[in-house]
């Protein structure tokens, strides 16, 4: 079975410092996408990167950057110079299979998020 | 705001009865998720849509829960003879179809007392 596994239940960094948030995923299918989320208190989930299994780079949004290991099967968050307000939870997800004849359900699934506050 | 709503945002119910939520999502976008997500969890997946055709639904959606997509624009998910169990939070989704990234609502918070 498909799943995504945060082991950060909570993270700490210093404002304009850089911090790496951990995913790692289990899956058997070959084609499948890595999705970031940033959850604030006021509960709305803010898409912030996504990477393609398929995708040699890794993906780069801003100040967000995805750390995208095949082998290891680990899609870790990378924020650079953090601010007080990437205070938030956040969530990796993946999206089930995605069938070339368009049938896929494209759902995602979600680990347990990691909570990252910044300080001053 | 051309982005995902939902309403209402919060909704108080005592056990027994029934609610109705409602998502209107990006006006182009084919395909509408709706999530369920408890304290402290990720979203867990309830059921999609994609135009007006259910294509899925959860093991997580009991037989108490029915949701529609009348003519493929805004979805209703209803939640008959609510339980302490239904406290959560609903999110809804859209995307324009299944490959891209799916672009959330603010969510309706629900509490069964």
């Amino acid at each position: 079975a498909q799943k995504i596994t945060q082991t950060q239940p909570g993270m700490f960094v210093q404002e304009k410092e850089a911090v790496t948030l951990d995913c790692t995923y289990d899956t058997s299918d070959q084609s499948y996408g890595l999705f970031w989320y940033k959850q604030p208190s006021s509960g709305e989930m803010i898409f912030l990167i996504y990477q393609g299994s398929y995708d040699e780079q890794n993906a780069t949004e801003g100040r967000y950057s995805l750390n995208f290991q095949k082998a290891r099967k680990s899609a870790n968050l990378v924020i650079s110079a953090s601010q007080l307000g990437d205070s938030a939870m956040y969530f990796c997800a993946m999206r089930e299979a995605f069938m070339n004849y368009g049938g896929s359900q494209g759902n995602l699934i979600f680990g347990k998020g990691t909570k990252l506050s910044v300080k001053p | 705001d051309t982005g995902v709503s939902q309403n209402p945002r919060h909704k108080i119910t005592k056990r027994g009865q029934n609610v109705t939520f409602r998502c209107d999502p990006i006006s182009e976008h084919n395909r509408l998720y709706w999530y369920r997500q408890t304290l402290g969890q990720g979203p867990e997946f309830l059921t999609y849509f994609q135009n007006e055709a259910q294509l899925e639904k959860s093991r997580l959606l009991s037989d108490r829960f029915s949701a529609e997509r009348p003519k493929g624009s805004f979805s209703t998910l209803e939640i008959q003879r609510t339980e302490q169990g239904d406290s959560a939070m609903y999110l809804c989704a859209s995307s324009l179809g299944a490959g891209n990234e799916q672009f959330f609502g603010p969510g309706t918070r629900l509490t069964v007392l």
